[in-house]
């Protein structure tokens, strides 16, 4: 069955650092895969949707690269700030899918002042 | 786009109570999609309507869960029988077309006494 896997329950770093969050998948190839923003209490907000066709995609301060070889995403936050605090879940779209996403566990992101 | 409305935000009950949440998605989605989320992982697929056509379930949705979304608006999801492990976070999203990000309530957490 399809996996998701996001390197680290949790990941600390100082403000103005780049956060630098990975998602692994396996046993197939989406179509597309999405970044969502998660603060406790709250429902999941999207920031980021990046397609297999594409290599690289910007935001503000946000970058999504998808590695279809490796099977992995990775999101970068540069400048962080401590407002960018949360946690982050990579989604993906399993076999078969009409749009609905497997989600992978999170990374919850600290950023220090 | 006043997002997507999940009613109520909490719910405590009894084992073996029925139970039953609202989703008011954005006005011009086709698509409405059920998550459940538990502690610590991410969202896990439920079901999803396409308009008033309920087109998928996971096996999670046991035969106590039915899910509906009368003339294509907001759709309500209920749980009969309720168990301890029916504790969790309900997270409605709902989007434009597949394929498409996906808009977040922030949900109902139901708690089971």
């Amino acid at each position: 069955s399809q996996k998701i896997e996001q390197n680290s329950e949790a990941l600390n770093i100082q403000e103005g650092k780049t956060a630098t969050l990975t998602c692994n998948y396996t046993n197939y190839s989406p179509a597309y895969l999405q970044w969502y923003r998660q603060d406790p209490g709250r429902g999941p907000v999207f920031l980021l949707l990046i397609r297999e066709n594409e290599k690289e995609k910007r935001k503000e301060r946000l970058k999504v690269t998808f590695d279809t070889t490796l099977k992995q995403s990775l999101f970068h936050i540069t400048a962080s700030q401590p407002a960018d605090s949360a946690t982050y879940l990579c989604a993906l779209d399993p076999p078969g899918s009409q749009g609905n996403l497997i989600f992978g566990k999170g990374t919850k992101l600290s950023v220090k002042p | 786009d006043t997002g997507v409305s999940q009613n109520p935000r909490h719910k405590i009950t009894k084992r073996g109570q029925n139970v039953t949440f609202r989703c008011d998605p954005i006005s011009e989605h086709n698509r409405l999609y059920w998550y459940r989320q538990t502690l610590g992982q991410g969202p896990e697929f439920l079901t999803y309507f396409q308009n008033e056509a309920q087109l998928e379930k996971s096996r999670l949705l046991s035969d106590r869960f039915s899910a509906e979304r009368p003339k294509g608006s907001f759709s309500t999801l209920e749980i009969q029988r309720t168990e301890q492990g029916d504790s969790a976070m309900y997270l409605c999203a709902s989007s434009l077309y597949s394929n498409q990000p996906q808009h977040f309530g922030d949900g109902t957490r139901l708690s089971i006494l």
